[in-house]
């Protein structure tokens, strides 16, 4: 499987600032996703990152809030705009299919522990 | 919508016990199954996965039978150690338009010496 890495692992955060979020496979992937981990939750899809287009959202998540960018087959970056407390979680990135093998299934990063002050 | 069901937790086990989480899925036709773990601090790895009925998946010491008639995909192990304790999420893959990864709640595990 491929090798994923995030920057920042965590980062403690003031409101209303900004964060980006990066993503690096170490071999060219077809699909690459956000999720987010609440304190204590399942993991929830935020966007599929589409390489050369924008991003595909999912119900409940929105461009202004969280922007993405892919501009190659291995890396993708997330950030969390104007953020509030409630934006405390884990973010992950995962990668699926090209050469990180199977295309049926999802290989995660280490993740991004945000806390918001 | 298809969704993911699991086992509440959390789950306490004592060294050597057998182990069994319970998942149970709905979905449209025959999405693939996955048994994911998340140690502490850590993100996702996966732990086995079965594409189609009656796979099973298996990967150090845990297995995973897929079961179309009970829409099930429970994990067990027959003899859990400390090291096991970890955050395990059943997830299903859509079949229909984008193919997402739909997660269970988690089943947190600890296993005492």
């Amino acid at each position: 499987s491929a090798v994923i890495s995030q920057k920042p692992s965590r980062d403690i955060c003031q409101r209303g600032t900004s964060l980006t979020i990066q993503c690096q496979v170490d071999s060219q992937v077809t699909m690459m996703f956000w999720y987010r981990q609440q304190p204590g939750q399942s993991l929830t899809l935020i966007a599929t990152a589409n390489q050369g287009s924008e991003a595909t959202y999912e119900s409940g998540f929105v461009i202004d809030k969280f922007p993405i960018s892919r501009p190659n087959l291995t890396f993708s970056t997330l950030t969390v705009s104007n953020m509030s407390p409630e934006d405390s979680s884990i973010y992950l990135c995962s990668v699926e299919g090209g050469l990180a093998g199977s295309t049926d299934t999802q290989y995660f990063g280490p993740g991004t522990r945000l806390t918001v002050l | 919508g298809d969704s993911v069901t699991q086992m509440e937790g959390p789950v306490t086990l004592s060294e050597e016990a057998f182990l069994t989480i319970n998942c149970t899925y709905t979905a449209t036709g025959y999405p693939s199954l996955f048994w994911y773990v998340q140690y502490p601090g850590e993100g996702l790895q996966l732990l086995l996965k079965a594409t189609k009925a009656d796979d099973k998946g298996s990967n150090k010491g845990f297995e995973a039978t897929y079961r179309k008639e009970t829409t099930s995909f429970h994990l067990e192990k027959g003899s859990v150690q400390v090291s096991d304790s970890a955050v395990y999420f059943c997830a299903l893959k859509t079949l229909q338009g984008a193919q997402k990864l739909v997660f269970g709640q988690g089943t947190r595990l600890t296993i005492n010496p």
